[in-house]
């Protein structure tokens, strides 16, 4: 069983839509990491969160540390959020050296 | 901006071959790591270093080693490459113990798609 599950796999949306993608994981951690993938392979980091929530743009990052999930939420969506998104978490303690990652959810955003 | 830069974008070997994938970082950064993704796999680590001349092992280092002789360097070396290698290989870097300081943002390189015929 992987110790970081993302749902869903793959989300198709309307442009201006609100997404909602979901990561859950299984040991305890001290933060967790939300990155981005666009086609042709660079990985950007958006957010990295120990409690509560975080926002940057139409981007929200929210993490509950006792029900061991958070979620990433694009408001009004666009065709330039399609991406893998990818959610990581250290499950080796303190430091972060060592990431677990979610195999992602691709979300295609259709005009 | 931190920048980290693989030295190879696309690269294409033979089986037998000896493979090197180079990464540079230019923020000073102590760890940098080095992770291959796969279809359905996910990233998976290879290997990471926290200083110069330190390594460890990850999740799959079997058929690679690294090298760090300069803080901003890390090498991945197949040292005798296997279709099973073929993958995209990705580089990254973070400050040490960041994430208990809020700074443990992991900055990617591009990835170098490497294919072993």
């Amino acid at each position: 069983k992987n110790e970081v599950e993302q749902s869903p796999q793959n989300l198709t949306a309307q442009e201006g839509e609100f997404i909602t993608i979901n990561c859950s994981y299984s040991v305890g951690i001290s933060a967790l990491h939300w990155l981005q993938q666009h086609p042709g392979g660079g990985i950007v980091s958006l957010f990295m969160l120990s409690s509560g929530k975080k926002k940057h743009g139409r981007l929200i990052a929210t993490i509950n540390i006792q029900e061991k999930h958070s979620s990433l939420h694009i408001t009004a969506s666009h065709p330039r959020d399609s991406a893998v998104y990818i959610c990581a978490v250290p499950i080796y303690g303190f430091l972060n050296e060592k990431l677990t990652f979610g195999t992602g959810t691709r979300l295609t955003i259709i005009p | 901006d931190v920048k980290v830069t693989q030295s190879s974008r696309y690269l294409v070997k033979r089986t037998g071959e000896k493979v090197f994938l180079e990464c540079v970082q230019d923020m000073d950064h102590e760890n940098m790591f080095w992770y291959r993704q796969d279809p359905g796999l996910g990233l998976r680590l290879i290997y990471f270093s926290y200083d110069v001349k330190m390594k460890e092992k990850g999740d799959i280092p079997e058929g690679y080693s690294v090298s760090r002789e300069k803080k901003e360097r890390f090498s991945l070396i197949l040292e005798s490459a296997s279709t099973n290698q073929t993958s995209m290989y990705l580089c990254a870097s973070s400050l040490r113990g960041g994430s208990a300081r809020g700074t443990g943002e992991l900055f990617f390189g591009e990835g170098s798609r490497l294919t072993v015929l």
